[in-house]
């Protein structure tokens, strides 16, 4: 049992790539999120799903999409990266109104 | 709109010592709290999560108290270590299922 991985670890991009971060858990949750940290400001939501082929917008989802096709993966699209996007990534997930566990994080930088 | 807060925000103490790390939220209509630790440069490890019915929840050394009708948590780490140097963030419920965080406690135990 993994967990929630995350891949890759670290990125650099320059302004104007696209990539796509990868997110999958092993523990059958319905529920699966993404966050990004940036220092002083805590974690700020991006995009949320509560099931295969229903996703929503977070706080912050502008510059970013995501898709979610099966229960495990929710990947998470940067289209034409930008220097505000430079943070930490992280997606969690979980089961109906248990706790939420979390991958080991995206760094990325975009210069 | 849900707020949390962290006080304090940073917290030095020396190897011994009990210490109570405080949460606060400004709507009071969770269903749970959930508390986790995060190590420099790592991802979020989840603690404790204390469902609305409960008012304590504890794990070995920590111990979550839940006061919803003061919108307030409290966590108690007994006898503490070096090792349990870390930012300590508490998360409520928000819209659409996902967390609200606080900015985080970051503890220093010295030895």
């Amino acid at each position: 049992n993994a967990g929630v991985t995350q891949t890759p670890k670290f990125r650099i991009l320059k302004i104007g790539q696209s990539m796509t971060l990868q997110c999958t858990q092993d523990m059958n949750h319905n529920y699966m999120y993404w966050y990004r940290q940036d220092p002083g400001m805590g974690l700020k939501l991006i995009y949320y799903s509560v099931g295969a082929g229903i996703t929503d917008k977070g706080e912050v989802p502008n510059g970013y999409n995501v898709s979610r096709s099966t229960t495990e993966d929710f990947p998470l699209r940067l289209e034409l990266a930008a220097p505000s996007q430079t943070s930490v990534y992280f997606c969690a997930s979980r089961a109906r109104d248990a706790e939420q566990y979390f991958g080991p994080g995206t760094r990325l930088t975009v210069t | 709109k849900q707020e949390v807060t962290q006080i304090p925000a940073a917290l030095s103490v020396p190897e011994g010592e009990n210490l109570v790390l405080n949460c606060s939220f400004t709507d009071s209509a969770i269903y749970n709290l959930q508390w986790f630790r995060q190590d420099p440069g790592k991802g979020l490890t989840s603690l404790l999560l204390i469902q609305s019915s409960q008012r304590e929840q504890t794990s070995g050394r920590l111990n979550a108290s839940l006061d919803k009708s003061s919108g307030r948590s409290t966590l108690y780490i007994a006898a503490s270590q070096p090792g349990d140097s870390a930012t300590y963030l508490c998360a409520v419920p928000g819209a659409g299922t996902a967390l609200i965080f606080g900015k985080g406690t970051t503890l220093s135990v010295s030895s």
